[in-house]
């Protein structure tokens, strides 16, 4: 069965260091990883995707993500954190030939940046 | 371009009654999704629609819950009856469907709250 893991419920940050939130996944075949983030009453908002290629990926706000597929990880990281950028942030991922609907999301990550 | 919009932003019922919610996504995203967002969880699909039909509905309590997506565009989600667990956040999303790694685009969501 496919399943995502972000192993932290909260990450704090003071501004202007660099931040990571990880993500662990569990899938059969090929993954489709994705990276999202919601603010307060907001719905999510896309941030970035792996699908393949370079594992490097950027994506918007100064984001980018490393697929590493030995360790099944894809974690996001941000050189320079930034006050802004305090909010939940998921992870989802869909096994490739999956249904499109198929996304399963983590539990989610509170990122805490601080002045 | 003009995102997905859901309404109403706020609910609160009675255990028992029913409520419903509508969701009409970006214009030309052909696939529609419904999600229920508990609080401390990831979103969980309910239901995705392609088009005016249903590519998956496994994990929607169809008991209780349905939806439909007339004319392929608007949907309405609907509970009856509802229960206290029914309490969360509704989320509608819509992406294109021409390659099957394109992200998701997230309403605001309905938060529903059963007393």
């Amino acid at each position: 069965a496919q399943s995502v893991a972000q192993p932290e419920d909260q990450v704090n940050v003071a501004e202007g260091n660099p931040l990571t939130v990880k993500c662990t996944y569990s899938v059969s075949g090929n993954p489709y990883l994705f990276w999202y983030v919601q603010y307060p009453n907001r719905g999510l908002q896309f941030l970035l995707k792996y699908i393949t290629g370079d594992n490097l990926v950027k994506g918007s706000y100064g984001f980018e993500a490393e697929f590493n597929k030995s360790q099944t990880s894809f974690h996001l990281k941000k050189p320079s954190a930034l006050v802004s950028d305090s909010a939940l942030y998921f992870c989802a991922v869909r096994a490739y030939g999956g249904s499109q609907g198929n996304l399963i999301f983590g539990k989610g990550t509170k990122l805490s940046v601080k002045p | 371009e003009a995102g997905v919009a859901q309404s109403p932003r706020y609910k609160i019922i009675e255990k028992r009654q029913s409520v419903a919610f509508w969701c009409n996504p970006i214009s030309g995203h052909a696939t529609l999704y419904w999600y229920q967002q508990i609080l401390g969880q990831g979103p969980k699909l309910l239901i995705q629609f392609q088009n005016n039909g249903v590519v998956d509905d496994s994990q929607l309590p169809k008991d209780r819950f349905s939806a439909e997506r007339l004319k392929g565009v608007d949907s309405t989600l609907k509970i009856q009856p509802a229960k206290l667990e029914d309490s969360a956040v509704y989320l509608c999303a819509s992406s294109s469907p021409q390659t099957g790694n394109q992200p998701q685009h997230f309403g605001d969501g309905t938060r529903l709250s059963i007393l």
